[in-house]
């Protein structure tokens, strides 16, 4: 089992920031077998990032997606009102696992 | 335009059996796996398992083994979810999802609307 540990657990920013989040896997994704979700409030999750840095279709470049082994990261270069709300990776290189999720609030 | 319906909330009584599903439209259903995928009140994503509906190929997270059960009727493009008998604990909204690509093993591109499961006596 690959278990993902997401940092921070809450991130407060303002519009303009940029936002870093990390992703942790318990042991080396192989083919960097790992992607990033957005879900806001009342819907459901959105696919951002494929293949550790793939962007997915209709996605802003303003997204970029980054690592390779144990370590993943998103970023987000700067943060625009509908870009707050809770970010989850997803690893499937060994079946599937969701990290717990980061907040990036205002 | 490619989408995933799901079938509406549901309110249900601990012990009573209920079947959930996941119609698609717009694109070649046969070719990739749909996944469904439980958010508990509060909580974050938890991958349940998985259907290859061109042959019913199931695959589950062990936890979920034996407690649900996954399954597609590819004349109807539609996949299922469903429980024998409900717990409290399985309160919860469930979304229904397409693999980006035909690996069972990806990640989701296209998502339902997601399905609110409430179980109380």
């Amino acid at each position: 089992e690959v278990l993902l540990t997401q940092s921070p657990g809450t991130l407060s920013l303002s519009p303009g920031e940029r936002a870093i989040l990390s992703c942790r896997a318990s042991q080396s994704l192989s083919s960097s077998y790992l992607a990033w979700y957005q879900q806001r409030p009342g819907q459901p999750p959105r696919l951002l990032i494929y293949g550790a840095s793939s962007r997915a279709t209709g996605i802003p470049d303003r997204f970029s997606g980054s690592g390779s082994g144990t370590d993943f990261t998103l970023t987000i270069s700067r943060l625009e009102p509908e870009d707050f709300a809770v970010y989850y990776c997803q690893q499937y290189g060994y079946s599937v696992e969701f990290g717990q999720g980061t907040k990036v609030e205002i | 335009e490619v989408q995933l319906v799901q079938s509406g909330a549901e309110v249900k009584k601990p012990g009573e059996s209920l079947k959930i599903s996941c119609k698609e439209s717009g694109y070649s259903f046969s070719n990739y796996w749909i996944g469904w995928v439980r958010q508990m009140p509060g909580k974050g994503l938890e991958w349940m398992g998985i259907i290859y509906l061109s042959d019913s190929d199931t695959r589950y997270r062990p936890s979920f083994q034996g407690q649900v059960t996954i399954s597609a009727d590819k004349s109807i493009r539609t996949a299922y979810l469903q429980w024998s008998s409900l717990k409290a604990s399985d309160t919860a909204m469930y979304f229904c999802a397409r693999t980006r690509a035909a690996a069972g093993y990806d990640a989701f591109d296209i998502w339902g609307q997601g399905t609110m499961v409430a179980v109380s006596s």
